[in-house]
């Protein structure tokens, strides 16, 4: 199998505070996440790449001292939203990248149930 | 740069019918993979199907299928025998050199 999952599914937080969000691979090591947001009936889009080991990658426009992420082990990376205000309010979506050179599986990302944040 | 455009942001099917999405891509890269995902009301993204770029061949899993023309950067995915459980949101997207690009995305509804 390739199992992601995610943690909390939800959260409520208030504005200033910070939140950590986990990612794991369950039966699978990725020595690569990727973090998402998700607006409601919009695509997804890639805030960073999290390689185990090294220094996240950051998309064009992400703050990185704001989502700060760790990807510590072949099957966690943490997305830490640090100081959240309202409009960080979102859906955040990990995938782990199942670098298993065999089909179905090779260069497939994995993604899991997603993270419902609500800063108040 | 990748792009990945998806022109139908919503469809409708009627249960038992066939519908298919479009999604078509541009990359200037010779190997890459494209996929399929499904993201129902959950907000799960599943991985529908996929197709390595040198395949000639169109992959197929169960009710789904795509028609894949490299040529024409075209990759789109058929669903037959429709049910009312494949009502979703659904994401075509390409990857390679590490990154995953995603369409826009197209509202599937299937009626009874």
């Amino acid at each position: 199998g390739a199992v992601v999952s995610q943690h909390p599914s939800w959260v409520i937080c208030k504005s200033g505070t910070s939140v950590k969000i986990e990612c794991r691979s369950l039966d699978f090591q990725a020595t690569t996440m990727f973090w998402y947001r998700q607006f409601p009936k919009q695509s997804l889009m890639l805030m960073a790449t999290s390689n185990e080991g090294s220094k996240a990658t950051y998309e064009q426009g992400v703050e990185k001292d704001k989502f700060l992420i760790n990807h510590a082990s072949l099957t966690l990376s943490t997305l830490t939203v640090t100081s959240a205000h309202p409009e960080d309010s979102s859906f955040y979506i990990c995938s782990a990248r199942d670098l298993r050179p065999v089909p179905p599986h090779a260069d497939t990302q994995y993604f899991g149930p997603g993270t419902r944040l609500t800063v108040l | 740069a990748q792009t990945v455009t998806q022109s139908q942001p919503e469809m409708s099917v009627q249960e038992a019918e066939t519908v298919t999405l479009s999604c078509t891509y541009d990359t200037s890269e010779s190997d890459y993979y494209l996929f399929w995902y499904k993201q129902p009301p959950s907000r799960q993204m599943i991985l529908v199907i996929r197709q390595e770029a040198y395949k000639q061949q169109n992959a197929t899993e169960n009710r789904f299928s795509v028609n894949f023309q490299k040529a024409a950067k075209s990759f789109s995915l058929k669903i037959s025998d429709s049910q009312l459980g494949d009502a979703a949101m659904y994401f075509c997207a390409s990857h390679n050199a590490g990154k995953s690009t995603f369409g826009d995305g197209t509202t599937l509804t299937v009626k009874p």
